[in-house]
């Protein structure tokens, strides 16, 4: 079955750009479209917000409070997506999670999530 | 943005026992398109959240028929019907009819 795994590195310095890919595993990006590939993260201040998401077309959608420095791309030779953050500050240090979103079932539908990555920003 | 109130914020239950949480949003979740997006989600100790529930109150596929959603408009609630030692964790809800998307800040479901 269809598994997502987040990577990249744990801390990172103020100012700097957040740097992460969700690799899928078990299934294609692209497959039929009929998918939203989502970032999502998590910290004990704000709870659960949600980031982004992209179609495999390229197609993004952002949280305006994050949109300034947000980008989502999508590699479908490599079957992954990446989150980039950049300017960032201690406020966002999170746990951050890729996720899919089953378009033809419900646009609230996030079926499948990564076991998540804690990203620490601090010098 | 849609603000997702829920309440209570911590709910002890005793093992097999009924669980109730609600979830109230500052506006209708009724998208263009028909339908409303509410979904609900278990995040067990230590794990990634689950999908439980979408469009208020459609199991997802393996879930116990002990979970179960309603409502509608602005006022939605989860209930379990018997609470197990696994359900323990933090539960949200979330909605996806408007950008952006937004969560409420969590129920935690504990045994008594």
């Amino acid at each position: 079955q269809v598994q997502l795994q987040e990577s990249g590195p744990g801390l990172v310095k103020p100012s700097q750009t957040l740097s992460l890919t969700c690799t899928v595993s078990g299934g294609s990006i692209s497959s039929g479209g009929d998918y939203y590939w989502s970032w999502i993260r998590q910290s004990p201040g704000k709870g659960l917000e949600w980031i982004g998401y992209i179609y495999y077309s390229g197609s993004t959608y952002y949280n305006p409070s994050l949109k300034s420095r947000v980008t989502i791309s999508v590699d479908t030779s490599r079957n992954q997506f990446s989150l980039n953050l950049s300017s960032v500050t201690a406020a966002d240090t999170a746990v951050y999670y890729c996720a899919r979103v089953d378009i033809p079932v419900a646009l609230d539908a996030f079926d499948i999530w990564g076991q998540g990555t804690m990203v620490t920003v601090s010098s | 943005d849609i603000v997702m109130t829920q309440t209570p914020l911590s709910s002890p239950v005793a093992l097999g026992q009924p669980a109730s949480i609600s979830c109230r949003s500052s506006q209708s979740l009724v998208h263009t398109d028909g339908n409303t997006y509410l979904s609900w989600l278990q995040q067990r100790p230590g794990q990634p959240p689950r999908l439980l529930i979408y469009k208020i109150s459609n199991r997802f596929s393996g879930v116990p028929d002990r979970f179960s959603g309603s409502g509608a408009g602005t006022d939605f609630t989860l209930k379990i019907s018997r609470v197990e030692a696994e359900d323990v964790g933090v539960y949200y809800c979330m909605q996806a009819t408007q950008f952006p998307l937004t969560f409420g800040g969590g129920t935690k479901v504990e045994i008594k």
